[in-house]
């Protein structure tokens, strides 16, 4: 089956401009979890749904972030008024909650967002 | 306060030989722990991952330890194959939550 996609795959904006980032999880998965990876670095939360329900998005560092998934499966991570320190690699991940208490998440490829 | 650490930003190892990574946590709350192989302009593809009710799990070359009182973790790899270099990422979760990452480990299998 398909696994997370991602689009677009990169993007260049201008300071200023408004972007928004596309995920499309695996059909049936539950959970889906946003995140965000600097240079060098290893992903950082930014934002957790349940189906429709967004319960955690402690991470989103300025309320610039906004993120919805409103039929509960494709969700949006939508970034105003860019600015150069948002420039990142944002990851999208799925996932069910396996009866054994197992949570793997899987990944999308990403879009590397660059603000110029 | 960095709760996943990974103190190792690289290992070089020879081909057939066992690579051997490293993770420390701080966090009490993790209770699932997960292994991650990433290639540059992809998504971290997930390896293999271990609950805090065990202390190992083993899948194929691929078995990663728990030793929950040293709230540390390990991925060996056996034997190291040329196809396995790549950075490794470990994660920790709480209840399903989501994952707290290491900053990587750069794994190069010399041939």
């Amino acid at each position: 089956g398909a696994g997370v996609s991602q689009s677009p795959r990169y993007k260049v904006a201008k300071r200023g401009q408004d972007v928004a980032l596309r995920c499309d999880p695996i059909s049936g998965h539950v959970s889906l979890f946003w995140y965000q990876q600097a240079l060098g670095q290893g992903p950082e939360f930014l934002t957790y749904f349940q189906n429709e329900a967004q319960l955690d998005k402690s991470g989103l560092p300025s309320d610039r972030f906004f993120a919805e998934r409103p039929e509960g499966s494709v969700s949006t991570l939508k970034i105003q008024r860019t600015q150069q320190e948002d420039s990142a690699v944002y990851l999208c991940a799925s996932s069910q909650i396996g009866l054994a208490g197992d949570y793997e998440q899987y990944f999308g490829p990403g879009t590397r967002l660059t603000v110029t | 306060d960095q709760q996943v650490k990974q103190n190792s930003p690289s290992l070089s190892v020879q081909e057939g030989r066992i690579s051997i990574l490293n993770c420390d946590y701080t966090n009490s709350m993790f209770d699932y722990f997960l292994w991650y192989k990433k290639y540059p302009a992809e998504g971290p593809t997930f390896l293999i991952s271990i609950s805090s009710i065990k202390d190992k799990n083993e899948d194929g070359r691929f078995t990663v330890f728990l030793n929950k009182s040293a709230k540390h973790l390990s991925l060996h790899i056996v034997p190291s194959q040329p196809g396995d270099s790549a950075v490794y990422f470990c994660a920790a979760s709480p209840f399903g939550r989501q994952l707290t990452f290491g900053s990587g480990t750069q794994l190069t299998v010399l041939p």
